[in-house]
């Protein structure tokens, strides 16, 4: 079966550094990968979308890359900022016609001033 | 637009009871799903729907029901709840042009 992985130790930066967070997955090569954003009690929030035949996206502070050989996607924060302290979930799909997607356990990342 | 709505935000459960969680969307989206999510792991996906009247299981749908019959709803079904369905519940609605999927605000569930 597909197996997805984060980094499940927290990630602890400087305000202003640059957070690198890694997923890395088994088997298959998705459709399309997602990273959302996860707030303590409450839902995930869609940040940005990778298709396979997309190496790079980039929406603000946000990139995103997508090496279908290495089976990794990397999701970048630059210029962080304390409100960016969030759990960050990857989240990959295997086919379009449903939607379905199949989550990592998050990376909580943590921004001091 | 209020976006994906879920009721009740908490609830406690002996074994053995039964209850159902709503989840209502206004965005027209024809995709729905059902995750849980236990502490400190990603969501798992229970069911879902690619329209109305149409459903499936997703990872892990023993224990649970579900039934689409409007495209604004898509209730969840716990029979006979067990100490292992405690968890967070989140619905989330998806835009079948753009694959982005909106959640809702989740329903935290004890099961004693």
């Amino acid at each position: 079966s597909q197996k997805i992985e984060q980094n499940s130790e927290a990630l602890n930066i400087q305000e202003g550094k640059t957070a690198t967070l890694t997923c890395n997955y088994t088997n298959y090569s998705p459709a399309y990968l997602q990273w959302y954003r996860q707030d303590p009690g409450r839902g995930p929030v869609f940040l940005l979308l990778i298709r396979e035949n997309e190496k790079e996206k980039r929406k603000e502070r946000l990139k995103v890359t997508f090496d279908t050989t290495l089976k990794q996607s990397l999701f970048h924060i630059t210029a962080s900022q304390p409100a960016d302290s969030a759990t960050y979930l990857c989240a990959l799909a295997f086919s379009s016609n449903t939607g379905k997607l199949i989550f990592g356990q998050g990376t909580t990342l943590q921004v001091k001033p | 637009n209020a976006g994906v709505t879920q009721t009740p935000k908490f609830r406690i459960l002996k074994i053995g009871q039964s209850m159902t969680l709503q989840c209502t969307q206004d965005m027209n989206h024809n995709y729905m799903y059902w995750y849980r999510q236990d502490p400190g792991m990603g969501l798992k996906l229970i069911y879902y729907s690619v329209g109305a009247g149409i459903t499936d299981k997703g990872e892990v749908p023993n224990g649970y029901n579900v039934s689409r019959s409007t495209t604004e709803d898509f209730p969840l079904r716990l029979e006979l709840a067990a100490p292992s369905q405690t968890s967070v519940y989140f619905c989330a609605s998806g835009d079948s042009f753009t694959d982005t999927q909106y959640f809702g605000p989740g329903t935290r569930l004890t099961v004693l």
